[in-house]
Parts: C-alpha cells; sequence; structure tokens
C-alpha cells in the first residue's frame, strides 16, 4: 500500500519568511510522481508544484520550491518570500505508475502573519 | 473554459435519501476521480476510473457507486445516506497518471 505522511497539521510563517512543509511517502514502486496542492478558503485545488522520482533535479516554480530525497522518501515543499495569500491547507500527494490512485496525506493549514 | 464541472455546489439530506453527485470534464481526460474531505483525513479516494466503462474502487467506496458510460461524465450515487456521508466531495480528473489533477469546486453535503 502506498502512504502519504505530513506529520505537521499547523504551521505559521511571519510574512517574506521562509517556511519547509515536511511530506514523506511510502512505496516499493521505482516509478513515481509527486505533488503538491494548495487549498485557499474558497476550496478550489490548485497545483503547486510536481516532480517526477526518476529526476534528480528539485522542481522549482517561482518562489517554491521542493527538497526531494529519494532514498528518505522525503518530498518538502519551500516557500519563499512568504505572502499573505500563502495562507491555505496544503497537500502534498503521490501517485505510481503502477496504478491510477492518487493519495494525498492528511494536509497542513498554513498561516501567515502580517 | 469549463474544466471539472461538479453538481450541486451544496446538498442537505435526510437519512435514508439516495441522491447523484454530478461530475463533468470537457478536456478528454481518461482519468476521474471522487475524493471526500474531512477534518484532520486529507482527502479520501472513494472510486476512480481509468476510461469508459471502467471503474474500480477507492480507500473508502462503501456506500457509494459510480458508473462511467463516458469519458466525459463520472456521477457519484449515495444509495442511502447516513451521518456518516457528511463530508466535502471532490471530483477530479487527469489527462495521464503523470500530469495535474483538475478538481471540481466540490460539494458540501449533509445528512441529518
Amino acid at each position: 500500500a502506498q502512504t502519504v505522511t505530513q506529520s505537521q497539521p499547523e504551521m505559521s510563517v511571519q510574512e517574506a519568511e521562509t517556511v519547509t512543509l515536511s511530506c514523506t511517502y511510502d512505496t516499493s514502486e521505482s516509478d513515481y510522481y509527486l505533488f503538491w496542492y494548495k487549498q485557499p478558503p474558497s476550496r478550489q485545488m490548485i497545483l503547486v508544484i510536481r516532480q517526477e522520482a526518476y529526476k534528480q533535479q528539485n522542481a522549482t516554480e517561482n518562489r517554491f520550491s521542493v527538497n526531494f530525497q529519494k532514498a528518505a522518501k522525503s518530498f518538502s515543499l519551500k516557500i519563499s518570500d512568504s505572502q499573505l495569500g500563502d495562507a491555505a491547507m496544503y497537500f502534498c500527494a503521490f501517485h505510481t505508475g503502477a496504478n491510477s490512485k492518487l493519495t494525498f496525506g492528511k494536509g497542513i493549514t498554513l498561516s501567515v502573519r502580517p | 473554459n469549463a474544466g471539472v464541472t461538479q453538481t450541486p455546489k451544496f446538498q442537505v439530506l435526510k437519512t435514508g435519501q439516495s441522491m447523484t453527485l454530478q461530475c463533468a470534464q470537457d478536456m478528454n481526460h481518461e482519468y476521474m476521480s471522487w475524493y471526500r474531505q474531512d477534518p484532520g483525513m486529507g482527502l479520501r479516494l472513494i472510486h476512480y476510473s481509468v476510461g469508459a466503462g471502467i471503474t474500480d474502487q477507492g480507500e473508502v467506496p462503501n456506500g457509494y457507486n459510480v458508473s462511467r458510460s463516458t469519458t466525459e461524465d463520472f456521477p457519484l450515487r449515495l444509495l442511502s445516506a447516513a451521518p456518516s456521508q457528511t463530508s466535502v466531495y471532490f471530483c477530479a480528473s487527469m489527462r495521464t497518471l503523470n500530469t495535474e489533477a483538475f478538481f471540481g469546486q466540490g460539494t458540501r453535503l449533509t445528512v441529518v
């Protein structure tokens, strides 16, 4: 079975500072894909960033970057220069090439202090 | 572009009633899924489909039925609503397994 663990239910960051959200996963597959999704109060799910497991280079999207440690099965999200609009719930998710199930973690609520 | 259209946005049911949550996508995606979101539980997979005529169970399928007669539509049926099915439901679709999942706006369902 594949699992995703987000151990921190809540985090807080000062505006303009950097914050890292943790995620670990478990799978026996070698081919898989990792995602971070953002869910603001509007409830809409928005893709933040994605990473293919076969790529060694960490993905980056503007102020968002990941630290992908394949051996440790860790996939953390770093948000630089945090903005008030970053306040949301963030979900880590992944699926393997062996099945069609996109599995989510329990999510972490990020608050941004002005 | 419509993307993933999910209806209704809100619904209140009495215990024992049945209903269907509608989901339609206009992106010709093969993969579609239904999730429920509960506080502290994240998104849990109910049922999914890899193409028209093919469906399979996810993590929490009991009490729900699905069908996929066309590529565009993937309705979720609650057969006999129970208070434990009070939740927010999301439909999602993907073009391929390694691409972005597109989500509907969610349905907040309350069973009293």
